[in-house]
């Protein structure tokens, strides 16, 4: 089945500080990657919606000035948490979706951030 | 406003029984719901999809079921087993993006 690499798998940062999280999708070629936030016991609350070559969708109310996504080519997504404050403290989780048709999603692993 | 809603306490049953978990939906029309699984730490990994115009789709010891008219999904495991405990959620497909429930917990006790 199709995998989908994030890193790093958690981090611990101070206020103020940016942090890269990378999703990779290994064997495919990912048009489109979601990017999602959980809070511990709720839903995974979907913050934008990354096409590879052109600009991220970003969802009512997320920032896109502070949460920036970069989808360079097929394989890689980025998002990079700017200037980073104790609210931004969560679990990100990207997702891939193979090709126009599919209708999978597959996960990354998650990165659980920590900002001091 | 679109909500998705699933129980959110735990369900616990015991080993060799079967679980039944509830996903209930306003305001969408989905061309099809998804169930995915999700272990504590982890990412939700995908298990079965069923789209609008099916009633009901299985998959090993999984069943679902899709009513649009009741904008309701159940999802069935039969023979539970302690390694079917994990979050459950379900998801739907609309206007290109995927919405998630917020889960509910399933413990299968031995």
């Amino acid at each position: 089945g199709a995998v989908v690499s994030q890193h790093p798998s958690w981090v611990i940062c101070k206020s103020g500080t940016s942090v890269k999280i990378e999703c990779r999708s290994l064997d495919f070629q990912a048009t489109t990657m979601f990017w999602y936030r959980q809070f511990p016991k709720q839903s995974l609350m979907l913050m934008a919606t990354s096409n590879e070559g052109s600009k991220a969708t970003y969802e009512q109310g997320v920032e896109k000035d502070k949460f920036l996504i970069n989808h360079a080519s097929l394989t890689l997504s980025t998002l990079t948490v700017t200037s980073a404050h104790p609210e931004d403290s969560s679990f990100y989780i990207c997702s891939a979706l193979p090709g126009q048709l599919n209708e999978k999603l597959f996960f990354g692993s998650g990165t659980q951030l920590s900002v001091l | 406003s679109q909500k998705i809603e699933q129980n959110s306490e735990a369900l616990n049953i015991q080993e060799g029984k079967t679980a039944t978990l509830t996903c209930n939906y306003t305001n969408y029309s989905p061309a099809y719901l998804q169930w995915y699984r999700q272990d504590p730490g982890r990412g939700p990994v995908f298990l079965l999809l069923i789209r609008e115009n099916e009633k009901e789709k299985r998959k090993e010891r999984l069943k679902v079921t899709f009513d649009t008219t009741l904008k309701q999904s159940l999802f069935h495991i039969t023979a539970s087993q302690p390694a079917d405990s994990a979050t459950y959620l379900c998801a739907l497909y609309n206007f290109n993006k995927f919405y998630f429930g917020s889960g509910t917990k399933l413990n299968v006790k031995p």
